[in-house]
């Protein structure tokens, strides 16, 4: 497909739990974004990826997060020992290099039971 | 901290009538605007952007208005259609950040268009 994809869609998983979310961005865009969205909340910002590396991580709330880029294509993010407080709605966006023009994927909706 | 944040938070208006949807910024030191337009169930879908060095932009049915002397941002819709009827986010790109998009977004503005 020509949009990002996110997957799963949908996640519900128990307290303590680890999980992990995909995301696949545009072909050829370089910057790779993950924010969180909670409910009747703009997203907030969490990590921004310029090919391979972390350019910036200050959005992640603790160190239960973390995100990867290995190839500089898709990235997963890793949420370990999930609490309540961690269900939103992660949402990854990609864009080419030097803009604001984001292109968001449908996000991925977490809920921690 | 300093934040986005909207006038309104719903906006209900008539199919063919103009939108404004307001937006206050408190970051003087801004340099960069964007709206966004967020279908239920979907993520955001970028409509225009401005720099500070701008008062106005036009696109496709919409306007965006800079008042940088009041730290406030609008969006003007055209001839709003059902299909415009989403909610709307103004987000802010922080000075000294890494990149253009790493944004702080507003609460959102929800707006109805009834036929």
């Amino acid at each position: 497909g020509a949009g990002v994809s996110q997957t799963p869609s949908n996640k519900v998983t128990e307290k303590g739990k680890y999980v992990e979310l995909r995301c696949d961005p545009i072909s050829g865009h370089t910057a790779l974004y993950w924010y969180r969205q909670s409910l009747g909340q703009g997203p907030e910002f969490l990590i921004y990826f310029q090919g391979t590396g972390a350019a910036d991580d200050s959005g992640l709330p603790n160190d239960r997060f973390f995100a990867v880029r290995p190839e500089g294509s898709v990235s997963t993010l890793k949420i370990q020992r999930t609490e309540r407080g961690d269900s939103a709605v992660y949402l990854c966006a990609s864009s080419r290099q030097g803009t604001g023009e984001l292109f968001f994927g449908e996000g991925s909706r977490l809920t921690v039971l | 901290g300093e934040s986005v944040g909207l006038h309104l938070p719903t906006l209900s208006v008539q199919e063919g009538d103009n939108s404004i949807i307001n937006c206050a910024y408190s970051n003087s030191a801004s340099d960069y605007f964007i709206w966004y337009k967020q279908e239920s169930g979907k993520g955001p879908q970028f409509i225009i952007d401005i720099r500070s060095n701008m008062d106005k932009r036009q696109g496709q049915r919409v306007t965006v208005l800079l008042n940088k002397t009041v730290k406030h941002l609008s969006l003007q819709i055209a001839a709003t259609q059902p299909g415009d009827s989403a909610v709307y986010f103004c987000a802010e790109n922080p000075p000294g950040g890494t990149s253009y998009g790493k944004l702080t977004f507003g609460q959102g503005t929800i707006l109805t268009v009834h036929p």
